[in-house]
């Protein structure tokens, strides 16, 4: 069975630019994750999407958002980039919402550099 | 936001020694992860720890979640070199979702 894949693995912007990233899971999972990992801050949690509709929010600003296709897929985008949005982009599928301690599978992250 | 501190934040040993990370908090929690991270890849799940006192092994790896549910502690014994990676611990708070530590990084010398 595949794995979670990523969309791009890296990827550099200026800053005020927008970025949208995208993630695939694992076959039969309904529950994508999305987690911003720096090395100041580490793995921090971003928003979880569960068919289709947003089931948990972090604390990150207004210009984090994202969706979920019925197929699973799912976009996150980030507009008005700013040099402190640099960071591994972690996406995590899991059979159910991520919430009741099921196993998350992550991808390999995308990583953003912003200029 | 949860408290989470892991230590220590950089581990360096030989081949063969023992050692052992701590998670702490202040929050009491319902459950607890361990992830370990290689480079240029994502955190792969080595255990979840649900009762407080439990201890779980896996191979030379042991895992304890503390009584009151506060802390966790990972203990890696005869270390080898592909032990190497961030080791990052994952309480799940009361809303039902996972917190992640900065991590341990451990690197082992062969």
């Amino acid at each position: 069975k595949a794995g979670v894949t990523q969309t791009p693995r890296y990827l550099i912007k200026t800053r005020g630019q927008q970025v949208t990233l995208s993630c695939s899971p694992i076959s039969g999972h309904r529950s994508v994750s999305w987690y911003q990992q720096t090395p100041g801050q580490g793995l921090q949690f971003l928003f979880e999407y569960f068919s289709e509709t947003q089931r948990n929010k972090g604390n990150f600003p207004g210009r984090f958002s994202g969706r979920q296709f019925s197929n699973s897929r799912s976009e996150m985008n980030v507009s008005t980039l700013e040099l402190g949005d640099s960071a591994l982009y972690l996406c995590a599928s899991s059979l159910e919402t991520s919430g009741g301690g099921n196993e998350q599978f992550f991808g390999p992250g995308t990583r953003l550099t912003v200029l | 936001t949860q408290l989470l501190e892991q230590s220590p934040q950089f581990l360096s040993i030989q081949e063969g020694e023992n050692l052992t990370v701590y998670c702490n908090s202040s929050s009491v929690f319902s459950s607890l992860q361990w992830y370990r991270q290689e480079p240029g890849e994502g955190p792969v799940l080595l255990v979840t720890v649900v009762t407080g006192g439990e201890v779980k092994k896996l191979k030379r790896l042991t895992f304890q979640f503390g009584d009151a549910r506060k802390d966790s502690s990972l203990h890696i014994t005869a270390a080898q070199p592909g032990d190497t990676g961030l080791y990052l611990c994952a309480p799940r708070n009361t809303g039902n979702q996972f917190y992640f530590g900065t991590g341990t990084s451990l690197t082992v010398i062969p």
